[in-house]
């Protein structure tokens, strides 16, 4: 099987822009959940969809926003780019309710916002 | 919300030492705790995990304790080698199918060699 995909792997952006991440998750999982990563404050979670539902929300301002696609794939977008929003977002992925809550992560993608 | 705290940071050991990672958390519902470990570069990957109606888990040279009273759990590795220098995370989180992990903010171990 293959593993949770994330797209792009790189990107820069400047402040004010936004940007939409995509992340694909091994076939059969239909949880998805988004995590920031920075090097003081570690894993941050975002939000969980299941099912095309939002079903978990983190502690991050309103410019932060997902969604999850019929066929479990997720986008995340991040609007009005601030410099502190440079960082490594992950997107990880389950089976769904019941499982054994084991999650499995993508490589990342990282974004530099100057 | 919940809030877990990671300790040490940093860690450094000497091969075929043992190492432990101590964290603490916030929040009595939480009773679900995995380890993420995260190669320089790599994704995280989860080594092991406990639920909080057991006290300890261990799987070859890795180990896990709880100690729901005092509301904290620990990561043992013992004999440790080079392969096992990496960022490690703890993590707690409510209900069986919870998705959304409280980190803790990890901890850079290195073996010397």
């Amino acid at each position: 099987k293959a593993g949770v995909t994330q797209t792009p792997r790189y990107l820069i952006k400047t402040r004010g822009q936004q940007v939409t991440l995509s992340c694909s998750p091994i076939s059969g999982h239909r949880s998805v959940s988004w995590y920031q990563q920075t090097p003081g404050q570690g894993l941050q979670f975002l939000f969980e969809y299941f099912s095309e539902t939002q079903r978990n929300k983190g502690n991050f301002p309103g410019r932060f926003s997902g969604r999850q696609f019929s066929n479990s794939r997720s986008e995340m977008n991040v609007s009005t780019l601030e410099l502190g929003d440079s960082a490594l977002y992950l997107c990880a992925s389950k089976p769904g309710p019941g499982d054994t809550g084991e999650l499995f992560f993508g490589e990342g993608s990282r974004l530099t916002v100057l | 919300g919940e809030n877990v705290e990671q300790h040490p940071s940093t860690l450094s050991v000497q091969e075929g030492d043992s190492a432990v990672i101590k964290c603490t958390y916030s929040d009595s519902a939480s009773n679900y705790f995995p380890w993420y470990k995260q190669e320089l570069g790599k994704r995280p990957q989860l080594i092991i995990d406990i639920r909080s109606n057991v006290g300890e888990k261990k799987d070859q040279r890795i180990a896990v304790t709880l100690n729901k009273t005092a509301k904290h759990f620990s990561l043992h590795i013992t004999e440790t080698q080079p392969e096992d220098s990496a960022v490690y995370f703890c993590a707690a989180s409510k209900g069986t199918g919870a998705n959304n992990l409280f980190f803790g903010t990890g901890t850079r171990l290195t073996v010397i060699p």
